[in-house]
């Protein structure tokens, strides 16, 4: 049974450009959660949706956005990227109180 | 508010016990979970005991949570140098109808042979 799986796996971008970061739960999980970790740190909660609507907002700026689709995937979008965003991304999918981790996505901002 | 505190770095020897400490804030918080990161790779769950417990056991892992004092700890019987990694201490968070997560800054446990 497959995991939680993000894409890409690693993604170089420039300041003022914008990035797309996605995921797919595993099968059968209807609720998505994205956390930000700068290295060093822990995971930092940016959103949570559950059935498609946003259930929790973290404290980040509007340039960060997500959605989640009928299939319950789900991408995270920051515009305008700073250098202070590179970070591992890391979606979590959950069917009750555990939340199930990704990989994650590392963001390199130049 | 929301805060949660673990000490940053524990080293052992190999077959001892390691014992990770954690303390929280919020006291409404239902579950606290414990996460391994080995390095450049994702969160493993580990474990998370449920806030009208104050003991559970799983295998060579055991937590106590004291939640009089707010505080957990994870217990790592026979520590091996695969024990190497970061451990996170994270305590549901409830706003309203918003649940999250609230991390503390992980404990670097390292295993020396």
């Amino acid at each position: 049974d497959a995991g939680v799986t993000q894409s890409p796996t690693h993604l170089i971008k420039t300041r003022g450009q914008h990035v797309t970061l996605r995921c797919s739960p595993i099968s059968g999980h209807k609720s998505v959660s994205w956390y930000q970790q700068v290295l060093g740190q822990g995971p930092q909660f940016i959103f949570q949706y559950y059935e498609k609507e946003e259930r929790g907002r973290g404290n980040f700026p509007d340039r960060f956005s997500a959605r989640q689709f009928p299939n319950y995937s789900s991408e995270l979008n920051v515009n305008a990227l700073l250098l202070g965003d590179s970070a591992l991304y890391l979606c979590a999918s959950s069917l009750g109180n555990e939340q199930f981790f990704g990989p994650g996505t590392r963001l390199t901002v130049l | 508010g929301e805060d949660v505190e673990q000490s940053l770095f524990l080293s052992v020897r190999e077959g001892d016990s390691s014992v990770i400490n954690c303390t929280y804030t919020d006291s409404s918080s239902t579950y606290l979970y414990w996460y391994k990161q080995e390095p450049g790779a994702g969160l493993q769950l580990l474990t998370y005991i449920f806030s009208n417990m104050d003991m559970k056991q799983d295998q060579r892992l055991t937590v106590l949570l004291n939640k009089k004092d707010k505080h957990l700890s994870l217990r790592i019987a026979d520590t091996q140098t695969g024990d190497s990694a970061i451990y996170f201490c994270a305590e549901i968070y409830h706003a309203g109808n918003n649940r999250k997560l609230i991390w503390g800054l992980g404990t670097s446990l390292a295993v020396n042979p």
